[in-house]
């Protein structure tokens, strides 16, 4: 069974650009989460949908957004890039929403380093 | 405000060595504390979950455990080996309006294991 894939790997992008960053889960999963990993502050959450749809959020402000397609393929964009949103962000996918009152693994893809200058 | 710590940052030990993380928490209300192990340039691996009622949870070499009552978790890892070599992060899922579940990541340790 093919593994989480995130595309593409790196990325370099100027100030005031935007992004979209791509992640299709295992197969079979339907819940699929992103986020944002940098040395300072570590592995931070962002969103997640299932079934198409933001079932939760993080801290992060609204130039962050994503959405689920039918067959659960997910994309993030960013907007309005800063140097400070030079990172690894990491898409994970699971069987059910994680965001629910019971434990689902999640299984985390290689990851795509975004560099803004 | 719900906190994830663990220590140390970083760790040296021979191979063959046995030694053990940290992880603090004051996430409430509690739901499950998972354990990730990170290589280099990859994304994070599961090695435990665990809920309340568990109190340790095995995976290999490495062994986790949970104090629910003092809010500690512990991974032991046993007869290291070069390929643990990595970033072990702690995760602990704190549920909001009974149905919601939010995910807070301690920063990690930082293991490298030397021949």
């Amino acid at each position: 069974k093919a593994g989480v894939t995130q595309t593409p790997r790196y990325l370099i992008k100027t100030r005031g650009q935007q992004v979209t960053l791509s992640c299709s889960p295992i197969s079979g999963h339907r819940s699929v989460s992103w986020y944002q990993q940098t040395p300072g502050q570590g592995l931070q959450f962002l969103f997640e949908y299932f079934s198409e749809t933001q079932r939760n959020k993080g801290n992060f402000p609204g130039r962050f957004s994503g959405r689920q397609f039918s067959n659960s393929r997910s994309e993030m964009n960013v907007s309005t890039l800063e140097l400070g949103d030079s990172a690894l962000y990491l898409c994970a996918s699971s069987l059910a929403t994680t965001s629910g009152g019971l434990t689902y693994e999640q299984y985390f893809g290689p990851g795509t380093r975004l560099t803004v200058t | 405000k719900n906190q994830v710590e663990q220590s140390p940052q970083s760790l040296i030990i021979l191979e063959g060595k046995n030694c053990t993380l940290q992880c603090n928490y004051t996430v409430s209300p509690f739901s499950n504390l998972r354990w990730y192990k990170q290589d280099t340039g990859r994304g994070p691996v599961s090695l435990t979950i665990m809920t309340f009622s568990e109190n340790t949870k095995s995976n290999g070499r490495y062994t986790a455990t949970l104090d629910a009552d003092t809010k500690q978790s512990s991974l032991h890892i046993t007869a290291s080996q070069l390929s643990d070599s990595a970033s072990y992060i702690c995760v602990v899922s704190a549920r909001y309006g009974g149905a919601t579940n939010k995910l807070i990541f301690g920063t990690g340790t930082l293991l490298a294991v030397q021949p």
